[in-house]
């Protein structure tokens, strides 16, 4: 089951930063948080992932409350090529390692 | 280098028959996860696994099985197959066992309709 919560739908405007967000309440210590997105028909692209540290790499930022309960994932310039389903996803011992997709967020990203 | 490729990537079924997919990880990954991804849902995890070895089974019924080759290879097969086996199935490969902190890489799927 998923863990996690996240709006159904977002837009934002080209070239500005695109601030997704992800409720994770339940979250355990040993649980990281990772980040998915799926393009119209393709398979999903991981993103980043972190434990408690914030992260950044050459396509997000993703930044974890202290308390590790919500997370946002920063596009800091959003493309056109940006717009698609995000999935904020927690995995670790408790869930099989396995991944499990809720229904994410559908980023559109306005010209 | 190629990425996790599947075939076939469309394939049409008729009720009661039976279907095989085919996923070949990238090269050096030895763990293969396979999804299911209806229509406006999430991918829904179906079975891992690595070094031949079935690592974690979702729930689904028993007309779903998989298994996985020498070459890290894997095959999906769905026996009687209902309409709402209908859906995008993805191939999922690592180079870990899983119990890991690291992502998967997923192939573009097979999209299976069945009528």
């Amino acid at each position: 089951d998923a863990k996690t919560t996240q709006p159904p739908s977002m837009d934002c405007a080209e070239g500005r930063a695109a601030n997704l967000p992800c409720n994770h309440s339940t979250i355990s210590g040993n649980e990281y948080v990772y980040w998915y997105r799926q393009i119209h028909s393709q398979g999903p692209q991981y993103i980043i992932h972190g434990l408690k540290n914030n992260e950044t790499n050459e396509m997000a930022s993703l930044i974890i409350t202290e308390d590790r309960k919500s997370s946002t994932l920063i596009l800091p310039h959003a493309t056109l090529r940006d717009t698609a389903v995000y999935y904020c996803i927690v995995r670790g011992p408790n869930t099989g390692n396995q991944f499990y997709f809720g229904t994410g967020t559908s980023l559109t990203v306005i010209p | 280098d190629a990425g996790v490729t599947q075939s076939p990537t469309h394939l049409i079924k008729t009720r009661g028959q039976q279907v095989t997919l085919r996923c070949s990880p990238i090269s050096g990954h030895k763990s293969v996860s396979w999804y299911q991804q209806v229509l406006g849902q999430g991918p829904q995890f179906i079975f891992q696994y690595y070094e031949k070895e079935e690592r974690g089974r979702g729930n689904f019924p028993d007309r779903f099985s998989a298994r996985q080759f020498p070459n890290y290879s894997s095959e999906l097969n769905v026996n009687a197959l209902l309409l709402g086996d209908s859906a995008l199935y993805l191939c999922a490969s690592s180079d870990k066992n899983g119990r890991d902190r690291y992502g998967y890489t997923f192939g573009s799927g097979t999209r299976l309709t069945v009528v």
